[in-house]
């Protein structure tokens, strides 16, 4: 069964002190990792696909990089505005193809 | 519009009520899904539909009915529902349900059950 665990299960940082955020899996092959920004009350919205160990992926502070265990999504020098729920998910090569979720890391940046 | 619409926005319905949650998506997507979200759980699928056929059923309860009309449309209609069932159940879309695990989410409706 594929499993997708993040953590911490929440994080809290002052505006400007940079931190990493973690997603391990167990997949039986992994065709995709996916990570999504959530805001209170509002649907994830997408931001990155990462498909093979060694790959990074960056948006503004956000980097995400990938192994064949696990993925850390880096903010670097995070603003409050990226105060929101970041969630993993994960896409088998095999059977469905329906991704599995995290329960997210819920992010707060004091300012 | 653009991106995934749903309506509500939010719900509140007595356990005997029936109601219906509606989706639709502008992206010209193929496939549809619900999903269930409750605090401090991971995302629990629902329901995915795939050129209108429904390919997924993750042991649902039968209170929940879904109906794809066509590709755009999504809905959820409900009926005869627990406490245990209020959540924020939010649609998404993509290309297709074989090929990509990016998802395009719309804003929820968040359902309380009296």
């Amino acid at each position: 069964e594929d499993q997708v665990t993040q953590s911490p299960e929440a994080l809290r940082l002052q505006e400007g002190e940079s931190s990493s955020l973690n997603c391990s899996y167990t997949v039986s092959g992994l065709r995709g990792l996916f990570w999504y920004r959530q805001d209170p009350g509002k649907g994830p919205e997408f931001l990155f696909t990462l498909y093979s160990a060694g790959e990074e992926k960056e948006k503004e502070r956000l980097k995400a990089t990938l192994t064949k265990k696990e993925s850390f999504l880096h903010i670097t020098a995070p603003k409050p505005e990226d105060s929101a729920t970041y969630l993993c998910a994960v896409q088998a090569s095999g059977g469905s193809y329906i991704p599995t979720f995290g329960r997210g890391t819920s992010l707060i940046v004091h300012p | 519009e653009t991106g995934v619409t749903q309506t509500p926005r939010h719900l509140v319905m007595g356990m005997t009520n029936k109601k219906s949650l509606k989706c639709e998506q502008h992206l010209g997507h193929n496939a549809m899904y619900w999903y269930k979200q409750s605090a401090k759980k991971p995302l629990e699928l629902m329901f995915v539909y795939n050129f209108k056929e429904q390919t997924e059923n993750n042991s649902v309860p039968s209170r929940f009915s879904p109906e794809c009309p066509n590709s755009s449309h999504l809905f959820l209609h409900l009926h005869t529902l627990q406490p245990e069932d209020s959540a924020l159940y939010l649609c998404a879309s993509s290309q297709d349900s074989g090929s990509t695990g990016e998802l395009f989410f719309g804003e929820g409706s968040r359902l309380t059950v009296l």
